[in-house]
């Protein structure tokens, strides 16, 4: 089926190091998957971070960064330098045009560290 | 600008009894709307999406419905509530014109337990 499976929770970094969130899917009724990263603040909404519609393609957002790989499946989140206001929950999704649905990941919860 | 409402904050209510949840998007003609649930550690679900008034494609069946009765307002209902309902209810909007990779913005969310 479609779905998405990223890095177990909580992943804890201390501030200035770097990150990655691994992220990967798979996409068996989805012929052009368009693929996003959410993240989650505390006390804030779901908000979209970064999104690719095209493999091959980076997406970059907030010193955040995922390529799309359709080789290997994935869209790893990376960040070269962390900060503490990075701390929140992220989430790795699939979308489809077709019929307007997303796959979401089960979220990584992020915590920096000062 | 747009904005997303949801009502109410959060809902305790008993198994077995009618739920109502809803959502109002201001300051956008048409959206796409959708709703999702995400059960107390689990999976961010889609279960609802509609394009249009009176339109409602379910995307998984967890014995509730939707309904669309105005271009502004997405309501999420079950006669009779389960345990397993509870959880994290969002509801979503995105552009008109059926492009899924255009960003959805997020409501707050309802927070539902069921007892």
């Amino acid at each position: 089926g479609d779905s998405v499976t990223q890095t177990e929770g909580p992943v804890t970094v201390s501030e200035s190091e770097s990150l990655i969130i691994n992220c990967t899917y798979s996409a068996t009724s989805i012929a052009y998957p368009n693929l996003f990263w959410y993240v989650r603040y505390p006390g804030e909404g779901l908000q979209l971070l970064l999104k690719v519609i095209t493999a091959g393609q980076k997406g970059s957002s907030r010193g955040f960064e995922a390529t799309y790989n359709k080789e290997t499946t994935s869209f790893h989140l990376q960040k070269a330098s962390v900060q503490e206001s990075d701390s929140a929950v992220y989430y790795c999704a699939l979308g489809e045009n077709s019929n307007n649905r997303i796959f979401f990941g089960d979220g990584t919860q992020l915590v920096v560290k000062p | 600008a747009q904005t997303i409402h949801q009502w109410p904050v959060a809902e305790i209510k008993a198994v077995g009894s009618p739920l109502s949840l809803g959502c109002t998007i201001k300051g956008k003609s048409s959206p796409n709307l959708y709703w999702y649930w995400q059960a107390t550690g689990g999976t961010l679900q889609q279960l609802f999406y509609s394009i249009t008034v009176g339109q409602v494609e379910s995307v998984v069946q967890l014995n509730l419905s939707a309904s669309r009765p105005k271009d502004d307002q997405f309501i999420l209902s079950t006669e009779k509530l389960l345990l397993s309902h509870s959880g994290f209810y969002l509801c979503a909007w995105s552009p008109p014109g059926g492009v899924n990779y255009a960003e959805q913005f997020f409501g707050p969310g309802t927070r539902l337990t069921v007892l």
